[in-house]
């Protein structure tokens, strides 16, 4: 079975400091990975997605991933962080063994706080 | 090109009564999915389902929930005589048909509904 396992529940940098949020999946599967982004009240945005393809990942608004194998890892990282990267931030796996590439396994969430 | 619309943004009900959640998913788009969000937690799978067709209802309550997609129309979610305990984001999401199956989910801005 697939899942997800967001280390910290909440992370708290000042801006323009580097940003590490951690996730770890556990797949039977090769797995397909992403990570997702919901500000306040809104849906949910992409901002990457691994597929086998190279294991460092870069996706929108500076942030980039890397798949580490060996360690089961997923994290999400970003140099510099932005007031307006504060938001939750979800690690996800495709539910790949439903048979059912839409069924997504979400992690319980990262909150990300920016202080000045 | 609109994305998942969902409607309505927020929605109350009293105990008892009965909530329809509606989702459009994107142009050209074929299938759709609804996941469930409690306080606090990650998104939960509930439905996939194609043009009058239900693929997956593994994560749907036994009783209560319905969903349909029918050939004309939006997609609905429909709980029936809602308790406290349904208070909660709901999130549609929508993919292209067979032969993009790679493409990640599209998600809508989410209902939330609020049972009294």
């Amino acid at each position: 079975a697939q899942s997800v396992t967001q280390l910290d529940s909440h992370v708290s940098v000042s801006e323009g400091t580097p940003v590490l949020l951690r996730c770890n999946y556990s797949s039977s599967y090769s797995p397909s990975l992403f990570w997702y982004v919901q500000h306040p009240n809104k849906g949910l945005q992409l901002l990457l997605k691994y597929t086998s393809a190279a294991t460092l990942v870069k996706g929108i608004n500076g942030f980039e991933a890397e798949f580490k194998k060996s360690e089961t890892s997923f994290h999400l990282t970003k140099p510099s962080a932005h007031m307006s990267d504060a938001a939750e931030y979800f690690c996800v796996v495709s539910d790949r063994g439903s048979g059912n590439t839409g069924k997504l396994i979400f992690g319980q969430g990262t909150t990300l706080q920016v202080k000045p | 090109n609109a994305g998942v619309m969902q409607n309505p943004r927020h929605l109350v009900r009293r105990r008892g009564q009965e909530a329809r959640l509606r989702c459009s998913p994107m142009k050209g788009h074929s299938h759709v999915y609804w996941y469930r969000q409690l306080p606090e937690e990650g998104l939960k799978f509930m439905v996939y389902l194609q043009k009058e067709n239900i693929i997956d209802e593994s994560g749907m309550p036994k009783e209560r929930f319905s969903a349909e997609f029918p050939k004309e129309g939006p997609s609905i979610l429909r709980i029936q005589q809602v308790v406290r305990g349904d208070s909660a984001a709901y999130f549609c999401a929508s993919s292209p048909p067979e032969g993009q199956r790679n493409s990640p989910l599209h998600f809508g801005n989410g209902t939330r509904l609020t049972v009294t």
